[in-house]
């Protein structure tokens, strides 16, 4: 069965500081992959999707994840976090099931 | 603007009260879906609908009902809620299933059910 595993689960950072989150998914087929964030008291909104082609995608904010097949990863990154990063992040991967997959979401905290 | 509205964004019940989460998208998708975000859990699917008069079960379907008698609505009923279904719920919609689009989520529903 497919699954998304996202090792992180509590990220602390300070301003400026750089984000590496990851997320490592089963299935060994075509993927699509997506990062969404939800900022806090609020809803789901996607940050970045790959579905094919190069394999660093840029999303919102100055975020950007990269697919490495042979790793069957897809971390989040950014250079320089901010205050307003504060969210939780869900990675998430749909296969040959058609069914979207989340992963159990990483909390990020920045501190000014 | 487009967007799936939930109701109501809070909700207290007590075990056995029947009761409806309403969820309606302006968007015309054709894909519509319930989650639960437990803490640690991440979330979860409760139901999901490709079209109308269309459902399947997701991954925690029990003590659940959805319907899809029109395009716009998606209704998730809790016949006789229980605790553990204590949760806070997800709407989402999307054009298209197979990754093609992104999903588009509703505000949230918080349930507690003492």
């Amino acid at each position: 069965a497919q699954s998304v595993s996202q090792h992180n689960h509590h990220v602390i950072l300070s301003e400026a500081a750089s984000l590496e989150l990851g997320c490592n998914y089963s299935y060994g087929g075509t993927v699509n992959l997506f990062w969404y964030v939800q900022y806090p008291g609020q809803h789901l909104q996607l940050l970045l999707k790959y579905f094919s082609g190069d394999p660093l995608v840029k999303g919102i904010k100055g975020f950007e994840a990269e697919f490495i097949k042979s790793k069957f990863s897809f971390n989040l990154r950014k250079p320089s976090v901010q205050w307003s990063d504060t969210a939780e992040y869900f990675c998430a991967v749909i296969g040959n099931t058609d069914k979207l997959i989340f992963g159990t979401g990483t909390r990020l905290q920045v501190f000014p | 603007e487009a967007q799936v509205t939930q109701n109501p964004r809070y909700l207290i019940t007590v075990t056995g009260k029947k009761l409806t989460v309403t969820c309606s998208q302006n968007m015309n998708h054709e894909y519509m879906s319930w989650y639960r975000q437990d803490p640690g859990l991440g979330l979860r699917q409760i139901y999901y609908s490709m079209n109308v008069e269309v459902t399947d079960k997701g991954d925690v379907p029990e003590g659940y009902k959805v319907s899809r008698k029109e395009k716009r609505n998606f209704p998730l009923i809790l016949e006789s809620p229980s605790p553990n279904q204590t949760s806070l719920y997800f709407c989402a919609s999307s054009s298209s299933t197979g990754g093609g689009s992104p999903l588009h989520f509703g505000n949230g529903t918080r349930l507690t059910v003492t």
